[in-house]
């Protein structure tokens, strides 16, 4: 059955460095997305992605953060400068369609990237 | 702006009892999505149960049912002849209809299930 994958599955990266989380979404869905999970928190929305561009974009994601789509199966999230409340789990999900009205894709999660910053 | 409420951040059960895990949202759209995941200590994020707010019927998925109460904006999970593995976190969620599907997560119940 196809997933999605993300790697590392551990990163552990010192306050003000530069990280790339990975993930390969699913091969034929088109929408991606990233939420992140503070260590006993809830999971919270950080981005969507459609067509080579940001669909919408929370709160939390602000100029330290992007994302790229940089060979067609790659679907990255880079944080420029890290910072002590960065550390968290880092989710990617992908979706086949991203459909309006009535419609409805799921989104299918991948296991995860647990961020360290020291 | 949608919100989610778990009120219940931990439950325990004796394995084969039912449980009933709360959830209630707030949000003024009219089509929208619920779903039910599932987060086992290795934190994968795993559905468990789906439901179209336009739709009247309950949805089920095997020993796993979701009480839709649409008026009251509540939608709680059952979980029937609860087994060892099913002991995680679960996490309500929200997705509205149209543009940005973004899901919208609830803070989470803690379900140890007991031998």
């Amino acid at each position: 059955e196809p997933e999605v994958t993300q790697t590392p599955s551990h990163q552990v990266t010192q306050m003000g460095q530069e990280v790339i989380l990975r993930c390969v979404p699913i091969s034929n869905h088109l929408y991606f997305y990233w939420y992140r999970q503070i260590l006993g928190q809830k999971v919270e929305f950080l981005v969507s992605f459609y067509n080579n561009e940001i669909s919408e974009k929370s709160e939390i994601f602000d100029d330290q953060f992007s994302v790229e789509r940089p060979d067609g199966s790659n679907f990255t999230l880079k944080i420029r400068s890290t910072k002590l409340e960065d550390s968290a789990m880092y989710f990617c999900a992908s979706s086949e369609g991203y459909g309006g009205g009535s419609s409805y894709n799921e989104q299918f999660f991948g296991p995860g990237t647990r961020l360290t910053v020291l | 702006a949608q919100t989610v409420t778990q009120s219940q951040p931990e439950m325990s059960v004796q394995e084969a009892e039912t449980v009933t895990l709360s959830c209630t949202y707030d949000t003024s759209e009219n089509n929208y999505y619920l779903f039910w995941y599932k987060q086992p200590p290795s934190r994968q994020m795993i559905l468990v149960i789906r439901q179209e707010a336009y739709k009247q019927q309950n949805a089920t998925e095997n020993r796993f049912s979701v009480n839709f109460q649409k008026a009251a904006k509540s939608f709680s999970l059952k979980i029937s002849d609860s087994q060892l593995g099913d002991t995680a976190m679960y996490f309500c969620a929200f997705m509205i209809g149209q543009g940005a599907q973004k899901l919208v997560f609830g803070q989470g119940t803690r379900l140890t299930i007991n031998p």
